[in-house]
């Protein structure tokens, strides 16, 4: 079985652009959460869904946004980026709001 | 604030000693704690306590949860170089967002 997919790998880009990035999830998981991974640190929860409704913010400025669509694929959005949004993005899939979740491979993005 | 501390931060040791990482927590609605490994990218799953008292095994690595004391260990025996890593602790709160503790780094010297 396919694991928790992410796209892009990597990715660069200049202050003030803004940034999709995708994720994937198990087959048959309903819950995904975004979480974004500074250099030395654990992971900073961003925002969690599950069936298509927003189940948990975390403490991010509304630059951040995010959606999950009917097939439960998710999309995380950064509008305005700041270099300080250079980090690693870990999207992470559950059965359900408050089971274990299995990780992506993460998309690096870094901001110039 | 809800909040997962981890220690030691980091630690050195040699193949085939025995380590033991910490992790406590302070979060509302306290329901399950998590243990995952992150060598590269991605963190794997490694176990989620939810009992006190009932360790969790598997191979060479076991973790324990102490609710009234608000902290669990995760115990290796045996290290081999690739067991080098983050050991990253998680607890989910109230709002169910998982509140991860800053990891401790585990290096493995052959």
């Amino acid at each position: 079985d396919a694991g928790v997919t992410q796209s892009p790998t990597h990715l660069i880009k200049t202050r003030g652009q803004h940034v999709t990035l995708r994720c994937s999830p198990i087959s048959g998981h309903k819950s995904v959460s975004w979480y974004q991974q500074v250099l030395g640190q654990g992971p900073q929860f961003i925002f969690q869904y599950y069936e298509k409704e927003e189940r948990g913010r975390g403490n991010f400025p509304d630059r951040f946004s995010a959606r999950q669509f009917p097939n439960y694929s998710s999309e995380l959005n950064v509008n305005a980026l700041l270099l300080g949004d250079s980090a690693l993005y870990l999207c992470a899939s559950s059965l359900a709001a408050d089971y274990e979740q299995y990780f992506g491979p993460g998309t690096r993005l870094t901001v110039t | 604030e809800d909040k997962v501390v981890q220690s030691p931060l980091s630690l050195v040791v040699h193949e085939g000693d025995t380590v033991t990482l910490n992790c406590s927590y302070e979060v509302t609605n306290f329901r399950s704690l998590l243990w995952y490994k992150q060598e590269k990218k991605a963190p794997t799953f490694l176990f989620m306590l939810t009992s006190s008292g009932i360790e969790k095994k598997s191979g060479r690595l076991s973790s324990i949860l102490d609710k009234k004391e608000l902290f669990s260990i995760l115990n290796i025996t045996a290290t081999q170089t690739g067991d080098s890593a983050v050991y990253l602790c998680a607890v989910p709160n109230y709002g169910q967002n998982f509140v991860f503790g800053p990891g401790t780094r585990l290096s493995v010297l052959p």
